[in-house]
């Protein structure tokens, strides 16, 4: 089955400087690949995905980045601010299923 | 829309004991799942649903059951409660009837979460 791989585990950066946190994953079939933000005590909410046929995806000041050969994404933020902070959590899915694997997740924490 | 409910939103068992988790959705979505959420682990899939009447294992079904009667609700039990299964459970659907299947890729709503306690 499919295995993905998150790092770092925890983040600490000061408000204004960017964060990146990346993904491997291991099965080649997998094609799609969501980042979920979770704030504390709160469910997950999708805040962006990539597809296997885009290689970056942008929304404001989140970025998505995905290199197939290397079977690795990253997620970066740039001007980071406080609420930002929460757990973001990178998945895949493999073609033909829907069920997500998510990675084990990365705390980030924006210092004011 | 009330999106994806869960309850009880906390509960507290003893070992052996059995319960069940309800899981509801008002967005007509075909697909529904199980997680599990446990400290450094992420989201680990339990068992999940790809339309009324059907169900399947996902990486860590041991000691759970699913059922889905009904396509807007999605129920996990556990029928022996173990310490181990002390976590907080996420329950999600996606796929909204209608779409393509080959094509589309579908976000996951998630519901808030069971908190539980088995001791």
């Amino acid at each position: 089955g499919e295995n993905v791989e998150q790092h770092p585990s925890t983040l600490s950066v000061q408000e204004g400087d960017s964060a990146v946190i990346k993904c491997t994953y291991s099965d080649s079939a997998s094609n799609y690949f969501p980042w979920y933000k979770q704030e504390l005590g709160k469910r997950p909410q999708l805040i962006i995905d990539i597809r296997s046929n885009v290689g970056e995806k942008k929304d404001q000041r989140i970025a998505v980045t995905l290199n197939k050969t290397a079977k690795h994404f990253s997620l970066h933020i740039t001007e980071t601010q406080p609420e930002d902070s929460a757990v973001y959590f990178c998945a895949a899915s493999i073609a033909g299923r829907r069920a997500l694997t998510f990675g084990s997740g990365t705390r980030l924490q924006v210092q004011p | 829309n009330a999106g994806v409910t869960q309850t009880p939103k906390f509960r507290v068992l003893k070992t052996g004991q059995s319960m069940t988790l309800l899981c509801a959705q008002d967005m007509n979505h075909e697909y529904m799942y199980w997680y599990r959420q446990d400290p450094g682990m992420g989201l680990r899939l339990i068992h999940y649903s790809v339309g009324e009447g059907t169900t399947a294992k996902g990486e860590v079904p041991d000691g759970y059951n699913v059922s889905r009667l009904k396509k807007q609700n999605f129920l996990l039990g556990l029928e022996s409660a173990a310490p181990s299964q002390t976590s907080v459970y996420f329950c999600a659907s996606s796929y909204p009837a209608g779409g393509k299947l080959l094509s589309s890729y579908n976000e996951q709503f998630f519901g808030p979460g069971t908190r539980l306690t088995v001791l």
